[in-house]
């Protein structure tokens, strides 16, 4: 298995709603990561998950709440977002080992706030 | 800090050709270099990691060149076919612990022509 999924594909939600991004990965991979993608942008990153232990991006609004539940998979709560929070958001996951820590991502969610 | 460019941002050449893709870096303290392919509405796949050792790196019909003394990645494809049509992403690895995520430049859009 060489892929990261994500689910959902597509997600809308309201202000006022609590939904959780999830993405999986089986490659024995030690890092995950959560990127924010806008239309025409490149990626942000947000989170950064280290054998379980996360390194915060200072800038990552608190409406936003990582999880690493284990090895394989993380969890991106959310709640209480802004319409400007619509973006793709992309999940990516690396070995971090002596070979150079190559980083591959999920196909992402496509989120929309109203 | 550190930061990525790529130039063009826009590149449109007939089939057959072949084609140098550009991206600079300020820092030259880099951990590795990844190229990535997108295409719309999609994640990212990853085409090419340099790590800050190495030289160049090749797959397929694509290479990738690093400089790191003068801050420069190219990505040279050969033989350019209408599949190859996407945005190219360069990112940089700044710190080996992984706790910085990549930084990414702003891509170069691709179409090849039939």
């Amino acid at each position: 298995d060489t892929e990261v999924t994500q689910t959902p594909k597509h997600l809308v939600m309201g202000m006022t709603n609590k939904k959780s991004l999830k993405c999986e990965q089986h490659m024995g991979h030690r890092a995950m990561y959560w990127y924010k993608q806008k239309a025409k942008k490149p990626p942000e990153l947000m989170f950064v998950y280290s054998y379980e232990k996360l390194s915060i991006n200072e800038s990552v609004p608190s409406r936003f709440s990582p999880e690493c539940p284990n090895s394989s998979l993380l969890n991106l709560h959310l709640h209480a977002l802004q319409p400007e929070d619509s973006a793709l958001y992309l999940c990516a996951s690396s070995l971090r080992d002596r070979w150079g820590n190559e980083q591959f991502f999920g196909p992402g969610t496509r989120l929309t706030v109203l | 800090k550190q930061e990525v460019t790529q130039i063009p941002a826009a590149l449109s050449v007939p089939e057959g050709e072949n084609l140098v893709l550009n991206c600079s870096f300020t820092d030259s303290a880099i951990y590795n270099l990844q190229w990535f392919r997108q295409d719309p509405g999609k994640g990212l796949t990853s085409l090419l990691l340099i790590q800050s050792s190495q030289r160049e790196q090749t797959s397929g019909r694509l290479n990738a060149s690093l400089d790191k003394s003068s801050g420069r990645s190219t990505l040279y494809i050969a033989a350019s076919q209408p599949g190859d049509s996407a945005t190219y992403l360069c990112a940089l690895e700044i710190s080996g612990g992984g706790a910085d995520g990549l930084t990414f430049g702003k891509g170069t859009h691709l179409i090849i022509q039939p």
